[in-house]
Order: structure tokens, then sequence, then C-alpha cells
């Protein structure tokens, strides 16, 4: 079985730039979350998506975050403009369902570096 | 709210050693609690989880946890170290217990497994 597929592995941007990271769940999972895992702490939930839709944003900084899953598969993360503290590995998820006992499969994530 | 310690931010043992990694919660709600491995350039993994069943947890690679409620602890343990348990552990706790999606967690912020042969 594929896992979850995340792109680029990589990316260097200098501040106030434009990055975008894409995500594939495993084929069937309706549930994907975006994290940042910012060096030194654990993995915060930016996102969680149904099929297509947002089921939780509260902490997804939307002044300059965005996120989309326009046909309930694949996913895009961006940000707009980049700041230094934005710096961080992003992390996407996805499971079957989103209930509390529905097991969780990682992607190896995207490490972005704001200069 | 709800929030995670995880005390040590690096433990080292030797191979065949016991591994006891310590995470103590706290929580407004009965918690849900979980234990997640991390691998060089990979994603988390989930170890195991509590959820108000067994107070002792078994999960994978020979690792259990037990439940203290009077102790708000969750310590991760092993009895013997194994080279490829080097990894980075986090904790973590659903703050909305039974009936939050399980992608929703609060992570503590990790320590670091060295095993030295």
């Amino acid at each position: 079985e594929a896992g979850v597929a995340q792109s680029p592995r990589y990316k260097i941007i200098e501040k106030r730039q434009s990055v975008a990271f894409w995500c594939n769940p495993i084929s069937g999972h309706a549930t994907l979350y975006w994290y940042q895992q910012i060096l030194g702490q654990g993995p915060k939930l930016l996102i969680q998506f149904q099929n297509n839709g947002v089921v939780d944003d509260s902490q997804l900084p939307k002044d300059r975050f965005s996120a989309e899953r326009l046909k309930g598969v694949d996913s895009t993360l961006k940000i707009q403009p980049a700041k230094l503290e934005d710096s961080a590995v992003y992390l996407c998820a996805s499971s079957l369902g989103a209930g509390w006992n529905e097991k969780l499969f990682f992607g190896s994530g995207t490490q972005l570096s704001v200069l | 709210a709800q929030s995670v310690t995880q005390l040590g931010s690096h433990v080292s043992v030797s191979e065949g050693a016991l591994v006891l990694l310590r995470c103590n919660y706290s929580s407004s709600v009965p918690p849900y609690l979980f234990w997640y491995v991390q691998y060089p350039n990979q994603g988390l993994q989930l170890l195991l989880k509590y959820t108000s069943a067994a107070t002792l947890v078994k999960g994978i690679n020979g690792f259990e946890a037990e439940f203290k409620k009077s102790e708000t602890s969750f310590h991760l343990t092993k009895p013997s170290a194994h080279m490829s348990d080097a990894a980075e552990y986090f904790c973590a706790v659903n703050p909305r217990g039974y009936g939050g999606s399980q992608g929703n967690l609060i992570f503590g912020k990790g320590t670091k497994l060295s095993v030295k042969p």
C-alpha cells in the first residue's frame, strides 16, 4: 500500500516569497490533516479536511496561510508571504475517517527554510 | 486547557537497558493519550494509545505505557533497548477526549532517544 506522498522534500525561500506544498493521501482516505512542526517542538495541527470540506482550521494563520482539497483527494498548502518564523517541517497525514479511533498515516514532510 | 509535558528533551541508554520516557498531562476532560515515534526523515508513527480501557497499554516494538490518573502521567517504557529504537518520541493528548478526531492532538515537545552500543 502506497503511503502519504508529499513534495517537495525541501524548500528554501526568502522572506516575503510565496511557497506551496503538495500532499497526496492514501487512496480512499477521506480525512486529511496538515501540521506544522517547528524545530524542537511537537507537530501543531493547522487544518483538517473531511473530503473537500474544512472541519477545523482554527490554528491556521489565515492572513498568510491557505489550503485546499478541491476534489477531496490531493491537497495543497500555501504560504503567502512567508515569514522567518514559518521555517518548519510541514507534515501531511490522512486517515479513513475522522473518528478518535482512526489510525493516522503521516507523510515524510516538507522542510521549509525561510531566509 | 489540555497540555502535555515531556521531561527530558534527550535520553541516552545503552543497548539492552531499560527505556523510560516521561510524559505528564493536564486535561479538563478524561484524556485520550498517545505516544508517537518519529524516525529520522520519516513521518510520525503511532506506538500506542490509551482510551480509558486498560491502564497498561501495550504497543508496537515492545513498548508499553501505563496511565496513572493520580500522577497525571503516561510514561513510556521498554524493558530492553535496541539500536533501532533510536528516534524521537512524542506524547500527545486528544483535547476533546471521546468524540474528538485523533488527528486533532496536542503534542509534547518530544524526547530524542539515543541508544549506545
